[in-house]
């Protein structure tokens, strides 16, 4: 059975920086492109990184550019968000899941950026 | 950039057919994905590459995609059908990209 299990998200005050985690399990992890979708609060999905399965290339929303950085730890067959220089704007449930079509989800975690 | 359209919301009695479009420039050139989402809930996958199914997704669901818009099918609607469904395809110049979403009212 395929899992993934994201984890690191909470209250943090804008300018602020949050590492977010996603543990997967039940798939070869390493041969999978995988992304970081999210979505605010009465807001539709939002595309926000991807990254190749040996993590040699990496992709994101204009939006994070700069700000965030997506990684991965194929020893551990996890996923991780970095985000850095945090704003209002970030607030969101934060899911990882494979590069689409996605058949698999996280439960999400939510990242609030307020002050 | 490339972009998707989809009607914010849609209503269809029980057993109707709910026809869910997805507009795009030539999107009948692209693989399309829909999802459905509960309140709540992490998105599911309902279609995939503009036409599959993933198994365990009820034959009801299907999808076809030509010209300038991709529509998602749903047949025989049901009360547990009511929820928000987007569609996704990759362009060059937006990666991945999400559909506005449509919210699907079951009266």
């Amino acid at each position: 059975e395929v899992q993934l299990v994201e984890s690191g998200g909470g209250l943090v005050q804008p300018g602020g920086s949050l590492r977010l985690s996603c543990a997967t399990s039940g798939f070869t992890f390493n041969t999978y492109w995988m992304i970081w979708v999210r979505q605010a609060p009465g807001k539709g999905l939002e595309w926000v990184a991807s990254i190749k399965p040996d993590g040699s290339e990496t992709y994101y929303v204009d939006s994070v550019k700069g700000r965030f950085t997506i990684s991965r730890d194929n020893a551990k067959d996890t996923l991780f968000l970095q985000m850095n220089s945090l704003r209002v704007e970030d607030t969101a449930v934060y899911y990882c899941t494979g590069a689409p079509p996605s058949h698999d989800w996280g439960q999400g975690t939510l990242v609030t950026v307020s002050s | 950039s490339y972009v998707l359209t989809q009607p914010p919301s849609m209503s269809v009695a029980p057993g109707q057919t709910a026809r869910i479009t997805c507009g795009g420039n030539n999107i009948r050139s692209k693989n399309v994905h829909w999802y459905q989402q509960e309140p709540g809930q992490a998105p599911v996958l309902v279609v995939y590459d503009s036409t599959d199914r993933p198994s365990g997704i009820p034959e009801r669901f299907s999808g076809s995609n030509s010209g300038n818009t991709a529509t998602l099918t749903i047949s025989r609607v049901e009360a547990g059908d009511e929820a928000d469904y987007y569609c996704q395809v990759w362009d060059r110049s937006t990666d991945w990209l999400f559909g506005g979403g449509t919210k699907l009212t079951v009266l």
